[in-house]
C-alpha cells in the first residue's frame, strides 16, 4: 500500500513552472517524503526529499503543507526532459520504498 | 562514475528454465534493493541487502526467486521455473548507507520476457 495518492497525468508547457501534487494523510511523523522520477526505458532517478521543512536542490523544489498531509514538487521552468513519470513516496530511511503509480507529466513544446 | 550497471538488458527465455539476473551496485554503496516493474505499473520492492546479508525479503513472490549478494558487492536475482507472470523489468538500486538517510541509485533494469 503506496499510502500516497497523485493525479494519474499533467500536462504543461516548456519553460512554464509545473506543480505535482501528492496527498499522504496518514503519514506518521517519521515518515519523509520522496520523489523520484522515470523517464521512459530508464530506472527511476531521485528528484528530491523532505520531512517537514520546505527543500530546494538544483532539480526542484518540495513544498510540505504544514500538517504534512499533502506536498507539492515544484519545478521552477519545465525543459523537454522534463517529461517522466513522477513518484511521491513515503518512507521511513531509505529503505524499501513503495512507489504507487505515479504522475505521468507531458511537456509541451 | 559508474552508476548501477545490470545485465542483461534484456532476456527472452522459456517457460520453466531458470534465469539469472545481475546487478553491480555503486562502488562503496553498502545497501542494494531489488524491484519489479511490471508494464505499466510502479515498482514493487522485492528484496534488501545491507552488506551480503538480507534483513528484509518480504516482497519476495514465491519460493522461485532467490537472491544473494558477495563480496558486498555483485548481487544475483535467480527465478527457478519461470512463468508468464514473471515478465516485467527487474530494477537495481543502491545506496551509501540505509542507516542514514540516502537516495536510490538505480540501473535501468533487466527486461525479462517469458515465452
Amino acid at each position: 500500500d503506496a499510502k500516497t495518492t497523485q493525479p494519474n497525468s499533467m500536462e504543461s508547457n516548456e519553460e512554464e513552472p509545473v506543480h505535482l501534487p501528492c496527498n499522504h494523510s496518514t503519514i506518521s511523523g517519521t515518515d519523509y517524503i520522496h520523489w523520484y522520477r522515470q523517464l521512459p526505458s530508464q530506472g527511476p532517478e531521485y528528484v528530491i526529499h523532505g520531512l517537514t521543512s520546505n527543500v530546494n536542490n538544483r532539480m526542484a523544489s518540495l513544498a510540505i503543507a504544514e500538517d504534512r498531509k499533502s506536498s507539492t514538487l515544484i519545478l521552477h521552468r519545465a525543459t523537454l526532459r522534463d517529461a517522466a513519470v513522477y513518484y511521491c513516496i513515503r518512507a521511513q530511511g531509505a529503505q524499501k520504498l513503495v512507489f504507487g503509480q505515479g504522475t505521468r507529466l507531458t511537456i509541451n513544446p | 562514475g559508474a552508476g548501477v550497471s545490470q545485465s542483461p538488458s534484456n532476456k527472452v527465455t522459456e517457460k520453466g528454465k531458470d534465469v539469472e539476473l545481475r546487478c553491480d551496485p555503486i562502488s562503496g554503496h553498502t545497501a542494494l534493493y531489488w524491484y519489479r516493474q511490471r508494464l505499466g505499473q510502479g515498482l514493487e520492492f522485492l528484496i534488501y541487502f545491507q552488506g551480503n546479508s538480507a534483513p528484509d525479503k518480504s516482497g519476495l513472490p514465491s519460493d522461485r526467486f532467490s537472491a544473494e549478494r558477495t563480496g558486498e558487492s555483485v548481487s544475483t536475482l535467480t527465478i527457478q521455473r519461470t512463468q508468464q507472470e514473471d515478465s516485467a523489468v527487474y530494477l537495481c538500486a543502491s545506496s551509501l548507507d540505509p542507516g542514514m538517510w540516502q537516495p536510490q541509485h538505480f540501473g535501468d533494469g533487466t527486461r525479462l520476457s517469458i515465452l
